[in-house]
């Protein structure tokens, strides 16, 4: 069965610092990749996806992902993080050829809080 | 504007009753989804619809349960052989899962 795995539950930063977040997942097919964010008292917000093309991909807020096929990665990064990108950030995955290609995969999440 | 619209915010029952959330979209979404969100534990699917009329079972279905009369509601039912109902809940559309989903802002329901 397919899964998503987030390598860190919970990662703390001081401003300025730099972030990366790990996102693997296992499916061998050909997959849409998704980060959505969930700042406090809020609902869960699309930060950036993937579908094809440059792997590379920009998302709001100064977030960006790359997706490594050869890793199974979708690893989430931001050069220089902000108190206010504290929250719980999701990593997911659509495998579009399988069974149950209806339905996003998610991992368990993140909860990154940012110090001032 | 579209959006999804859970109500109410927060919810509080007594053990052993019946309570139904509600959520409606009007995106114009074929698809609905019902996730129950605990700490440390990510998002667990409940139940989905990807039309009227039609829904399946998530990974956690027992206890739940969801009807899709309308393109724009899919309410559910959290049932007293629910366990554990405490938690929050969150409904979600989509027109293609493979575009990913807009959520709705939840519900916190709290049994006691």
């Amino acid at each position: 069965a397919q899964s998503v795995s987030q390598h860190n539950h919970h990662v703390i930063l001081s401003e300025a610092a730099s972030l990366e977040l790990g996102c693997n997942y296992s499916y061998g097919g050909t997959v849409n990749l998704f980060w959505y964010v969930q700042y406090p008292g809020q609902h869960l917000q699309l930060l950036l996806k993937y579908f094809s093309g440059d792997p590379l991909v920009k998302g709001i807020k100064g977030f960006e992902a790359e997706f490594i096929k050869s890793k199974f990665s979708f690893n989430l990064r931001k050069p220089s993080v902000q108190w206010s990108d504290t929250a719980e950030y999701f990593c997911a995955v659509n495998a579009r050829n399988a069974g149950n290609n209806r339905k996003l995969i998610w991992g368990l999440g993140t909860s990154l809080a940012v110090n001032p | 504007d579209g959006g999804i619209t859970q109500s109410p915010k927060y919810l509080f029952r007594k053990e052993g009753q019946n309570v139904t959330l509600s959520c409606e979209q009007n995106l114009n979404h074929d698809a609905m989804y019902w996730y129950r969100q605990d700490p440390g534990q990510g998002l667990r699917l409940i139940y989905y619809s990807q039309i009227v009329n039609d829904f399946q079972k998530g990974d956690i279905a027992e206890g739940y349960s969801v009807s899709r009369e309308k393109k724009e509601s899919f309410p559910l039912t959290v049932t007293s052989a629910q366990k554990n109902p405490t938690a929050f809940y969150l409904c979600a559309s989509s027109i293609d899962a493979r575009r990913g989903y807009t959520f709705g802002s939840g519900t916190r329901l709290t049994v006691v």
